[in-house]
């Protein structure tokens, strides 16, 4: 069976410093692989997505960047972080069925950043 | 691109009654349509989900209909109970040369009170 991972579960980072969030996945091969934001009592927004290795989808310009550098794992990065990126982090699978979208999406556990 | 709305942004019921969930979205190329519960503090976990090419699906309490036409799609909750309080998303597919993603709604937070 497939699992997804994520860590750290929780992070407090003081703001401008450098941020590093990793996820993997098991039990398949060749996932589409994406990353959103939650931020306090809001909704979800996808900030990026990989349907290969090196290929990364941006969403919304920001100081975040994804990267996939094994098929199953996905990391997303800053440089320096602000305020504002504080919220839950949720990575994403789902199967990369050429032509097939309608596939089940499952999350991992999603990992708590608090800038301070 | 892909834009989901949903609403109503808060719902309250007691329990027993039933609870529906409205979702509109702009891309006629959508063509899957899942619902998610959220937990507090939890990750979002499917709980069902429509293809394009059928208009209504049910289980057990839990149904979604679908309108294609007027780009709308609805979750139908019956007899809730207190463990259906949840934060609920709608999301569809948004289909480009990059690939496929889920854009979901901004969510519906539903107390069910005893």
């Amino acid at each position: 069976s497939q699992t997804i991972h994520q860590w750290p579960a929780t992070l407090v980072q003081p703001v401008g410093s450098p941020l590093s969030l990793e996820c993997t996945v098991e039990g398949t091969s060749n996932p589409n692989l994406y990353w959103y934001r939650q931020a306090a009592g809001r909704g979800l927004q996808l900030l990026f997505y990989s349907v290969g290795i090196g290929q990364i989808s941006s969403e919304v310009p920001q100081n975040l960047s994804a990267s996939r550098p094994q098929d199953r794992q996905f990391i997303l990065s800053s440089k320096k972080l602000l305020l504002s990126d504080s919220g839950f982090y949720l990575c994403a699978w789902r199967l990369g069925l050429a032509g097939k979208s309608y596939n089940e999406q499952f999350f991992g556990p999603g990992t708590r950043l608090t800038v301070l | 691109g892909e834009n989901v709305e949903q609403h109503p942004s808060t719902l309250s019921v007691q329990e027993g009654d039933s609870a529906v969930i409205k979702c509109t979205y702009s891309d006629s190329a959508s063509n899957y349509f899942p619902w998610y519960k959220q937990e507090l503090g939890k990750r979002p976990q499917l709980i069902i989900d429509i293809r394009s090419n059928v208009g209504e699906k049910k289980d057990q309490r839990i149904a979604v209909t679908l309108n294609k036409t007027a780009k709308h799609f609805s979750l139908h909750i019956t007899e809730t109970q207190p463990e259906d309080s949840a934060v609920y998303f709608c999301a569809a597919t948004r289909l480009n040369q990059a690939g496929t993603a889920l854009i979901f709604g901004k969510g519906t937070t539903l107390s069910v009170s005893s």
